[in-house]
């Protein structure tokens, strides 16, 4: 059965460097997806992305967040000024239309 | 606002013990339910929506628009369900999933 793939499966960063955040959605999904969830916390949505643009997104989804789909099959999540507050699990999901979100394992994120 | 409430934090039965999971949320209009799961080191998976009214792994949900509730149900519970069990909520103009804080279950052989 085909998943959602995430890369790296851990990132540690100093503050304020750049970081990408990398996803494979399934392939004939058309829909794609980024959340997170800070420790302790609930899943929050970040952005949702259709036909090579955004069509949603979260105030935390800030002027210091991106989103790409470089090359038709990678999703990325670029975040250029890391702060502490950034550490969290990031999630990427994929789906058809408004059907069932299928979720990547996650990217931790560790901002020191 | 739109909000989804789990009030329960952890919930600990004894295997063939019956679970309820409960999950309330407030928006007026016609919502779409979920329940996901995560079991330990894994992602995040669809057990089910209210849609599609399907019964998983002996897990069931009725929706309950008058007390905007979908709480999670199972008769008999076993020690493979042990997990974390997130409620959510998408409302009918969007694609974004709103999402309770979540519940851990346990159960104990």
């Amino acid at each position: 059965e085909p998943e959602v793939t995430q890369t790296p499966s851990h990132q540690v960063t100093q503050m304020g460097q750049e970081v990408i955040l990398r996803c494979v959605p399934i392939s004939n999904h058309l829909y794609f997806y980024w959340y997170r969830q800070i420790l302790g916390q609930k899943v929050e949505f970040l952005v949702s992305f259709y036909n090579n643009e955004i069509s949603e997104k979260s105030e935390i989804f800030d002027d210091q967040f991106s989103v790409e789909r470089p090359d038709g099959s990678n999703f990325t999540l670029k975040i250029r000024s890391t702060k502490l507050e950034d550490s969290a699990m990031y999630f990427c999901a994929s789906s058809k239309k408004t059907e069932t979100q299928y979720f990547g394992p996650g990217t931790r994120l560790l901002v020191l | 606002a739109q909000r989804v409430t789990q009030p329960e934090k952890l919930l600990s039965v004894f295997k063939g013990a019956p679970v309820e999971l409960k999950c309330n949320y407030s928006y007026s209009g016609s919502p779409e339910l979920f329940w996901y799961v995560q079991y330990s080191r894994q992602r995040l998976q669809l057990l089910l929506r209210h849609i599609s009214r399907e019964s998983i792994k002996g897990f069931t949900a009725d929706l309950n628009k008058g007390e905007t509730s979908f709480h999670l149900k199972k008769p008999f519970a076993q020690e493979e369900d042990s997990a974390m069990y997130y409620c959510a909520f998408r409302s009918y103009n969007t694609d974004k999933l709103i999402f309770g804080t979540g519940t851990r279950l346990q159960v104990f052989p």
